[in-house]
């Protein structure tokens, strides 16, 4: 069965102290790994695309990176506006499935 | 629009009534997905459109969802003898592009009393 699992599901992580998010598949003919950023009340907001292992995107204090069976999403010194839920999501065809979260809270 | 657009933002019903929840893309975009987010949980796959033809609808719950598309635009996703365990924010995304990228609307909150 095609899975996507993510750890931890929750992280509390002082201002500027740097952690990794990981996203874990299961997807036979993978299409793309995605990182999506969700505030509360809100839709996903897409942050990368990645495609092939040892393939690396980065966006301010954010870098994304994949293996061949798992994704790192790379926080460095993080400030409060970076607490929200990440996503990842893998796409098998037309289809793109979708992990259940880590949320993240940046304590100021 | 600018971006996708979901309607009603929010909407209260009783058990056992229809609803529908209305999805108007980005200008140009061929790919249209609806996903389910139930509290503390991810998104759940519904339906996936291109253009106005659903080559993937298994993610549909039950026999009660349904989804059209018309025009190439504008989606409708009704659910029929609405259930308790409906209760969900319901998003719509769409994609202009083959790489995947979604861009989400804000979602439908429905809330089945």
């Amino acid at each position: 069965e095609d899975q996507v699992t993510q750890s931890p599901e929750a992280l509390r992580l002082q201002e500027g102290e740097s952690s990794s998010l990981n996203c874990s598949y299961t997807v036979s003919g993978l299409r793309g790994l995605f990182w999506y950023r969700q505030d509360p009340g809100k839709g996903p907001e897409f942050l990368f695309t990645l495609y092939s292992a040892g393939e690396e995107k980065e966006k301010e204090r954010l870098k994304a990176t994949l293996t061949k069976k798992e994704s790192f999403l790379h926080i460095t010194a993080p400030k409060p506006e970076d607490s929200a839920t990440y996503l990842c999501a893998v796409r098998k065809g037309d289809k793109i499935i979708f992990g259940k979260g880590t949320r993240l809270h940046i304590l100021p | 629009g600018a971006g996708v657009s979901q309607s009603p933002s929010n909407k209260v019903t009783e058990k056992g009534k229809d609803v529908e929840l209305r999805c108007d893309p980005i200008s140009g975009h061929t790919a249209l997905y609806w996903y389910r987010q139930s509290l503390g949980q991810g998104l759940e796959f519904l339906i996936y459109f291109q253009g106005n033809s659903a080559p993937d609808k298994s993610g549909l719950p039950s026999d009660r969802f349904s989804a059209e598309r018309t025009g190439g635009s504008v989606s409708t996703l009704t659910i029929q003898r609405t259930q308790q365990e409906d209760s969900a924010v319901y998003l719509c995304a769409s994609s202009g592009s083959n790489t995947g990228e979604l861009f989400f609307g804000e979602g439908s909150r429905l809330t089945v009393l």
